[in-house]
Order: C-alpha cells, then sequence, then structure tokens
C-alpha cells in the first residue's frame, strides 16, 4: 500500500531559525516523491521533487530509500514561508495519482 | 497563459440533491486529475483521465459519484444524491501527461457544502 506520513501538523518556529518538515513514505517500488505547498489563498503549487534535485526558495528535500524519509529543510526561516506543506508520492505505473500526506502548516514568527 | 479553472467556486446544495462541478484544464494537457480536500480525510484522490478515458477510477468513494471528459479537455464531476459527508474542496489537476516528470497543475478548487 502506498501511504505518506506528516507526523506534525503544525510546526512554527522563530524567523531565521533551522526548518525540518518531516515526511515518511512507505511503497513498495521506486516511488517518485514531491513536496507541494499551499500559501494563504492561492491554489497548491508543487515546491520541488526529489527527481530534480534542486533547491527551490532555499528549500531541499533529500530522499532517504533507507529510511524512507524525504524531509524538507530550510537553514533560515523566513516569514513569506508561512503555508500549508504537503508531501505526496506517486508510483511508478499508477498514472502519477498522487497520494498525499495530511500536511504540515508552518508558522514562521517574526 | 491562463492556468486550471473551476466552477462554480463555491457551492451550497440540500442533501439528496446532485451537483455538477467543471474543470477546465490548461490547454494541451492530456492528462487530468481529481481530487477531493476535506477536514477528515486530507487530500485525497479520485478519478484520473488520459484523455478521454479513465484507467483508474479508484478513489471514487462511492457509485454516487461519477466523472467524464470530452474533446479532451473539459471535465465534469457529478454527485448524486449528495450527502452531508460529501462537503469537501474538489480539486482538479492538469499535466502534459502521467509519467512523475510532468507536473500536476491544480485549479482554485470548488467548495461544495451540503446542508
Amino acid at each position: 500500500a502506498q501511504r505518506v506520513t506528516q507526523p506534525e501538523k503544525l510546526l512554527s518556529v522563530f524567523k531565521g531559525a533551522p526548518v525540518e518538515l518531516k515526511c515518511n513514505y512507505s511503497y513498495s517500488g521506486s516511488p517518485e516523491l514531491f513536496w507541494y505547498v499551499q500559501y494563504s489563498r492561492q491554489r497548491l503549487q508543487l515546491l520541488l521533487r526529489h527527481i530534480s534535485r534542486e533547491s527551490i526558495k532555499g528549500f531541499t528535500a533529500d530522499l532517504n530509500k533507507g529510511e524512507t524519509s524525504f524531509h524538507l529543510k530550510k537553514p533560515f526561516a523566513q516569514e513569506e514561508d508561512s503555508a500549508m506543506y504537503y508531501c505526496a508520492l506517486s508510483g511508478r505505473g499508477y498514472g502519477n495519482k498522487l497520494v498525499f500526506g495530511a500536511g504540515t502548516i508552518l508558522r514562521v514568527k517574526s | 497563459g491562463a492556468g486550471v479553472s473551476q466552477s462554480p467556486s463555491n457551492k451550497v446544495t440540500e442533501k439528496g440533491k446532485d451537483v455538477e462541478l467543471r474543470c477546465d484544464p490548461i490547454s494541451g494537457h492530456t492528462a487530468l486529475y481529481w481530487y477531493r480536500q476535506s477536514l477528515g480525510q486530507g487530500l485525497e484522490f479520485l478519478i484520473y483521465f488520459q484523455g478521454n478515458s479513465a484507467p483508474d477510477k479508484s478513489g471514487l468513494p462511492s457509485d454516487r459519484f461519477s466523472a467524464e471528459r470530452t474533446g479532451g479537455s473539459v471535465s465534469t464531476l457529478t454527485i448524486q444524491r449528495t450527502q452531508q459527508e460529501d462537503s469537501a474542496v474538489y480539486l482538479c489537476a492538469s499535466s502534459l501527461g502521467t509519467r512523475g516528470l510532468y507536473e500536476q497543475f491544480f485549479g482554485p478548487g470548488t467548495r461544495l457544502t451540503v446542508l
């Protein structure tokens, strides 16, 4: 079964502090992992994906197959990072349908 | 260019009524997905289309839910005999294809409230 777990519903940090949003997955195969973000009153949008191995808005995420994790990290949080973050996976042969975690609200305080 | 659009943006209906939700994907996108975002269930997959065909309908919660896509473009999600547990935000997404390298672009959603 495909499953994505985001253990924290809410993560509150101060501006300038490091951020780590946790994501663990279960999938029997080689999944593709994504982070999506939804800012207030905006639509859901892709933040980054593991196959690109890129940094977007200072965020990075490394796929750890041994720990089945895909945690999202940023060394210095900014107030504009406040949003809902969803970790998601898709499996080959499943039409790229996304399985989402429950989401984590990131609140960056000044 | 224009993104994915959905209509209506809000729909309030009475229990037992039928509703139709519409999705206009980005032009040229062959893949179209429906998801539901609710408080109790989070974001869940409902159905996807490749062209006008729906290879995977596994996420539709009951036979009251159906969807179609015509002309490889517009899609309609229909919920018959709505129930209060159908209240949710229904999201549509489209992409160039169904491989993982293709990004899914999401619409603004339709907020459905069943009284």
